[in-house]
């Protein structure tokens, strides 16, 4: 079946850059999407591309889709304590929406 | 605005018993969807409804019902609970069923069948 795979854990100190990257494996993907997640709450969206776009940048958030290689990275500017969190990535199709595990980022000083 | 409701916050089951965990909307969405969130494996799809009156299996439905009673509330029940359910489930909705509009997501409901 389809599959999204993200890797579980990364750290950072604040004030670095931090790219979380996902992989998928559904070609009709139109949407892919990312959401934050933190501690004790539900999922809230964070950003999303379209497939027929190469990079998206909204303030310290910067997502690149590789379409070809079916490769997704999500870049955070000046990471704060504040961004820690587990950050999901989902691609998909109609009524087939796949999240992946999850990538939790800790932030140290 | 609420966004999506769920009860309750918490629940500890005995294996056998039954329960139904709710779900409510209001933001007007046509489909809405429970997953569940188990450590290291993401979110899984266990049913979705597109609109009201249909409902579809996801990935893992099996010892699961819904009900979606009407376009706000979507219900998710466990009819024999087993060890194997405990876990943390979200519902969330949107706007229609594809893949091009944000879910909204619940606060969740933490599971443990005992």
């Amino acid at each position: 079946g389809e599959d999204v795979e993200q890797s579980l854990f990364l750290s950072v100190r604040e004030g670095d850059s931090s790219v979380i990257n996902c992989t998928y494996t559904d070609s009709s993907s139109t949407y892919l999407y990312w959401y934050k997640q933190e501690p004790g709450a539900g999922l809230q969206l964070l950003t999303y591309i379209f497939s027929n776009m190469d990079m998206k940048q909204d303030q310290r958030l910067t997502v690149l889709l590789n379409k070809k290689d079916k490769h997704l990275s999500l870049r955070i500017a000046d990471t704060q304590t504040g961004d820690s969190a587990i950050y999901f990535c989902e691609a998909g199709g109609y009524n087939k929406l796949i999240f992946g595990a999850g990538t939790r980022l800790a932030v140290h000083p | 605005n609420a966004g999506v409701t769920q009860t309750p916050k918490f629940q500890v089951l005995k294996t056998g018993q039954s329960m139904t965990l709710q779900c409510a909307q209001d933001m007007n969405h046509n489909s809405m969807y429970w997953y569940r969130q188990d450590p290291g494996m993401g979110l899984r799809l266990i049913y979705y409804s597109a609109s009201e009156g249909t409902t579809d299996k996801g990935e893992v439905p099996n010892g699961y019902n819904v009900s979606r009673l009407n376009k706000r509330e979507f219900s998710l029940r466990l009819e024999s609970a087993a060890p194997s359910q405990t876990s943390v489930y979200f519902c969330a909705s949107s706007e229609d069923g594809t893949s091009s509009y944000e879910q909204f997501f619940g606060p969740g409901t933490r599971l443990t069948v005992l």
